[in-house]
């Protein structure tokens, strides 16, 4: 079946880590690729997306993703991650021809000082 | 895992009419559910908070009497779209938040509005 895989439940580092978050989805075709975050207690917000142009998108607060259309890839990555970093991040894709926001079911991060 | 139910996945009305859009959580109980819509090659964009037996947080631009949000028990949401209109056509789609497992955050599959 169609899906948007997130292989990593629970991700848990040192401040100061290097973090990279899988995210991988099976549709063909044209696809835009998003990444959301949410911080404990908070609505859902929008890191970063991709629509088209470089596959390398820069989001906020640090945070970038690279799309590898040959791997039907986009993952998530921060150099360096701090304790506010804590939070759980969630891949989603529309596919082509479709205003369909398709989730994976989310990776939750936790940051230790 | 728990799941979110969201009703109907596809609506089609005319003009005018207005449209009731369920999200339940199966098996936890939502203290919070969150209503969301994306606009075609956008990312979702928060309509309002619905806590339980309280009344709704709408975001700045949303109007509450268009978009009307009823959080009536634990485990339902509903948002009806009154005298909807073809720009009010877009996909909806709630999250369910629980305090139980951790504050992870649950999606419905959405719901596809076109308002002919």
């Amino acid at each position: 079946a169609q899906s948007v895989s997130q292989h990593n439940h629970h991700v848990i580092l040192s401040e100061a880590a290097s973090l990279e978050l899988g995210c991988n989805y099976s549709y063909g075709g044209t696809v835009n690729l998003f990444w959301y975050v949410q911080y404990p207690g908070q609505h859902l917000q929008l890191l970063l997306k991709y629509f088209s142009g470089d596959p390398l998108v820069k989001g906020i607060k640090g945070f970038e993703a690279e799309f590898i259309k040959s791997k039907f890839s986009f993952n998530l990555r921060k150099p360096s991650v701090q304790w506010s970093d804590t939070a759980e991040y969630f891949c989603a894709v529309t596919p082509y021809n479709t205003d369909k926001l398709i989730f994976g079911t989310g990776t939750r991060l936790q940051v230790f000082p | 895992g728990a799941v979110v139910s969201q009703h109907p996945s596809r609506v089609i009305c005319k003009s005018g009419t207005s449209v009731k859009i369920e999200c339940r959580s199966l098996d936890f109980q939502a203290t919070t559910m969150f209503w969301y819509r994306q606009f075609p090659k956008q990312s979702l964009m928060l309509m309002a908070t619905s806590n339980e037996g309280s009344k709704a947080t709408y975001e700045q631009g949303v109007e509450k009497d268009k978009f009307l949000i009823n959080h009536a028990s634990l485990t339902l949401s509903t948002l009806t779209v009154t005298s909807a209109h073809p720009e009010d056509s877009s996909f909806y789609i709630c999250s369910a938040d629980t305090r139980q497992i951790n504050e992870k955050l649950f999606f419905g599959s959405g719901t596809q509005l076109s308002v002919l």
